[in-house]
């Protein structure tokens, strides 16, 4: 059965600096795509970023990008040059190839401080 | 404007009532899905809809159900509500191996 699991469950950082947040997940699948999302203070849940598990090249999007480990069953988020508005709710997720269903985290609440 | 909608915003009921949840996509997605999302902020998936193919998470309880008229809207109803069915329930669409859009969500107390 499929599951992610994120131990952090806060981090708090000064603006402008770089923060990973991490995400194990298990699998059988040889086939499967993961996530993160960021849910805002509003209870707004946006997508930020997705790997493929087929793709070997790290994914990257605007000040996001990730740290994908597969022997290791690993993909950590991180975040560059942070700033306040960062602070949010962070989810990591998995849907198996073949599956239904997308199978979230429990979260990391990142606090981004002036 | 291509989002996913829901309403109501918020909810409050008392024990044993029924309620129902309305949920529309505009982005053309072939799927929807109902979450429910804890007082821990834990997401936990409840249905998928996918061309009149109904999958149930089996740890849903029954009173839970999905009501869709066409593949752009997915309703829950809840019959007989419980005070642990208080939650936020959060309504998602997607299309092939896309990410999912997530609607703002329905906060539900049940007193």
């Amino acid at each position: 059965a499929q599951k992610v699991t994120q131990t952090q469950t806060s981090i708090s950082v000064v603006e402008k600096t770089t923060v990973t947040m991490d995400c194990v997940y298990e699998t059988r699948d040889s086939s499967y795509f993961l996530f993160w999302y960021k849910q805002t203070a509003s209870g707004e849940i946006v997508f930020l970023i997705r790997q493929d598990s087929y793709k070997k090249e790290n994914a990257t999007v605007g000040h996001y990008s990730l740290n994908f480990q597969k022997p290791k069953s690993s993909i950590g988020l991180i975040i560059t040059a942070t700033q306040i508005e960062d602070s949010a709710v962070y989810f990591c997720a998995m849907r198996e190839g073949g599956s239904w269903q997308l199978i979230f985290g429990s979260g990391t609440q990142l606090t981004v401080m002036p | 404007e291509t989002a996913v909608f829901q309403t109501p915003n918020y909810h409050v009921t008392q024990v044993g009532n029924e309620v129902s949840f309305n949920c529309k996509q505009t982005l053309g997605h072939d799927t929807m899905y109902w979450y429910k999302q804890d007082s821990k902020k834990l997401l936990k998936i409840m249905f998928s809809y996918n061309n009149k193919q109904l999958i149930v998470n089996e740890t849903v309880p029954r009173r839970f159900s999905p009501q869709s008229s066409d593949k752009a809207h997915l309703n829950l109803r809840i019959k007989s509500v419980e005070p642990e069915d208080s939650a936020v329930y959060l309504c998602a669409s997607s299309s092939g191996n896309s990410d999912y859009t997530f609607g703002s969500g329905t906060r539900l107390l049940v007193i």
